[in-house]
């Protein structure tokens, strides 16, 4: 099983570019999730699909922020343009069901590290 | 307001020793709550999930209890070795398509 593949693992950008990070998820599973982890936040969901469908974006920082699950195999977290307050670990995780009360387990990436200068 | 704190913030053991790791929660209502090990430059990794009617869950070395009344819940780490040196971060989840509840975890250290 090969996991929550991301990449790029490590991204230095400038300020105003846009920055695009990608994920696979687990094959079968049908939830998938972005995290930001920082070190004074800690980890904070930005957004949440359900079998392609974004369910819960409410965590999405503002309108550079952007997410895409074309199909049941890969999505993107795209900012732009990028901001030196976006630095930080980037995962994405998925599991399979998506009800939280089925206590499925949720597996996540090695993270995109991300830094803005 | 939801919220999930761990105590304590970072903590050093001497290799073999055990140690537990506490984790408060007011999440409400409340579906299961989880514990990560995350590594350094790692993702977390999942130790164990507890609903509501469980009160201890064990993963080898790693035993996990929950007393959903006082909505408090501990990680016990038994015989310690340097690869448990990580962050443990617990996760409190409520029913349906609800965000999960991190805390900021605790940073263990082991020691040789």
């Amino acid at each position: 099983d090969a996991g929550v593949i991301q990449s790029p693992r490590h991204e230095v950008t400038e300020m105003g570019q846009e920055v695009t990070l990608r994920c696979k998820p687990i094959s079968g599973h049908n939830s998938l999730f972005w995290y930001r982890q920082t070190m004074m936040r800690g980890l904070e969901l930005l957004i949440y699909f359900n079998n392609n469908v974004p369910i819960d974006d409410s965590g999405m920082p503002e309108d550079r922020f952007s997410a895409k699950m074309p199909n049941a195999s890969f999505s993107t977290l795209k900012i732009q343009p990028s901001e030196p307050r976006d630095s930080a670990v980037y995962f994405c995780a998925s599991s399979s069901g998506g009800d939280w009360s089925s206590g499925n387990t949720i597996y996540f990436g090695e993270g995109s590290w991300l830094t803005v200068v | 307001k939801n919220q999930v704190e761990q105590s304590p913030q970072s903590l050093i053991i001497l290799e073999g020793k055990n140690c537990t790791l506490q984790c408060n929660y007011t999440v409400s209502p409340f579906s299961n709550l989880r514990w990560y090990k995350q590594d350094t430059g790692r993702g977390p990794v999942s130790l164990t999930i507890m609903t509501f009617s469980e009160n201890t869950k064990s993963n080898g070395r790693y035993t996990a209890t929950l007393d959903a009344d006082t909505k408090q819940s501990s990680l016990h780490i038994t015989a310690s070795q340097l690869s448990d040196s990580a962050s443990y971060i617990c996760v409190v989840s409520r029913p349906g398509f609800q965000k999960l509840v991190f805390g900021t975890g605790t940073r263990l250290l082991v020691s040789p």
